[in-house]
This record gives structure tokens, C-alpha cells and sequence, in this order.
């Protein structure tokens, strides 16, 4: 069974650009959730996508959002990119609900110039 | 607030030797799951051991073990015979749903743990 496909898994981008992730889940999940992991931080939950639809969402501006397609991959997209958005961006997939186990890519790191 | 708390930045250990990872958390549900992942320098999570809180014996994977300790609220992960390739940060995490029934994880800050050769 092939796990969680994160592409690309190097971005390097300009302030004020934006840019677009994708996360491909373990085939069957259909629940698909995205982290933000950094230094000072930690690991962030951003949201959390269920069937096409978003079902929890994280504390982060309007600038981050995402999709699910009827395929379960999931895209997220921020906006107007700022120097603190520099992170490893993680994507998880598990089969319905997040209460048990969720299975993770290897991540986008994405650098912002 | 539901939180997730280790209180080790940094832990090395000898090869072949037993280290113990701590975790405390808080939460007013009653029924739950805990995790420990590892990440090594690959940046890939990989769970290494899950308990359920309802279930009062801890769990075990191999080389890898838990106490879990309902009422003080801790999960300690403890790793035996510990190798060079067990080298990787290790979080652990609770997956909350306060009031929406929708679950997010919520992660400690980690434990870097580096196993001497």
C-alpha cells in the first residue's frame, strides 16, 4: 500500500508570491489533515479536511487555506507569502477521524525569500 | 486548554542500553487515544506506539514501551536496547476534540534523542 505523497517536497519562493502544496493520502483515507512544522513553534495543526470538506480548522490567517477533491488528495495554498511562513509543511491521512492513528508524508519544506 | 507537554529538549543514550521519554498532558475527556511518533532526519512521521486510555495495560511494540498513567496524566515511552537508527526527534501526541467532535493532534515539543555508538 503506498503511504502519504507529498509533492514537491522543495519550494523556494519570494515574498509576496504564493504557492500551492499537495498531499496525496494512503488510498482509502479519506480524512487528511495539515501541519505546519518550524523551530520556533513546533508542529501547528492548520486543518483538517473530510469527504471535500473542511472539518476543523487551526489558528492561522485567511491566507492559508486548502481543498480536498473527490479523490481524498488535498491541496493547501498560502498567499502573499511572508518570511514566517518558512516551514515544513506536513500532511497526515487517516481513515475517518483523527482520533486514531494518522499516517504522515515526508513533508514540503518551503523557504521564503 | 488541552496541552501536550515534554519536558526534555535533548536525551542521548548508549547502544543497548534503556532510555525513558516523558510526557504529561491535559484534558477533560475521558476516552482517548495517546501517540509517540519519531522523526528522523528524513522528516518523516512515523508512529511508533499508540494507547488508548480505557485500556489500562500499557502497550508494547517490540522494543518500544509505554506507562501510561491516567490520573497523573503522564505517557512515558521507553526504549530498550536502543540502537543508532532509533536516533530521531520523538513527539508525542494527543489527538483532541473539545467541542466540535472533530479531532486535531495536538504535539509536544519534542525530544531529540541521540544514541551513542
Amino acid at each position: 500500500k503506498a503511504g502519504v505523497t507529498q509533492t514537491p517536497r522543495y519550494l523556494i519562493k519570494t515574498r509576496g508570491q504564493q504557492v500551492t502544496l499537495s498531499c496525496s493520502p494512503i488510498s482509502g483515507h479519506r480524512s487528511v489533515s495539515w501541519y505546519q512544522q518550524t523551530p520556533g513553534q513546533g508542529l501547528q495543526f492548520l486543518f483538517e479536511y473530510f469527504s471535500e470538506t473542511q472539518r476543523n480548522k487551526g489558528n492561522f490567517p485567511g491566507r492559508f487555506s486548502g481543498r480536498q477533491f473527490s479523490n481524498s488528495r488535498s491541496e493547501m495554498n498560502v498567499s502573499t507569502l511572508e518570511l514566517g511562513d518558512s516551514a515544513l509543511y506536513l500532511c497526515a491521512s487517516s481513515f475517518e477521524q483523527l482520533n486514531t492513528e494518522a499516517f504522515f508524508g515526508q513533508g514540503t519544506r518551503l523557504t521564503v525569500v | 486548554a488541552q496541552t501536550v507537554t515534554q519536558s526534555q529538549p535533548e536525551m542521548s543514550v548508549q547502544e543497548a542500553e534503556t532510555v525513558t521519554l516523558s510526557c504529561t498532558y491535559d484534558t477533560s475527556e475521558n476516552n482517548y487515544y495517546l501517540f509517540w511518533y519519531k522523526q528522523p532526519p528524513s522528516r518523516q512521521m512515523i508512529l511508533v506506539i499508540r494507547q488508548e486510555a480505557y485500556k489500562q495495560q500499557n502497550a508494547t511494540e517490540n522494543r518500544f514501551s509505554v506507562n501510561f498513567q491516567k490520573a497523573a496524566k503522564s505517557f512515558s515511552l521507553k526504549i530498550s536496547d536502543s540502537q543508532l537508527g532509533d536516533t530521531a526527534m520523538y513527539f508525542c501526541a494527543f489527538p483532541s476534540a473539545p467541542s466540535s467532535g472533530t479531532y486535531k493532534y495536538i504535539f509536544g515539543t519534542g525530544t531529540r534523542l541521540k544514541v551513542l555508538a
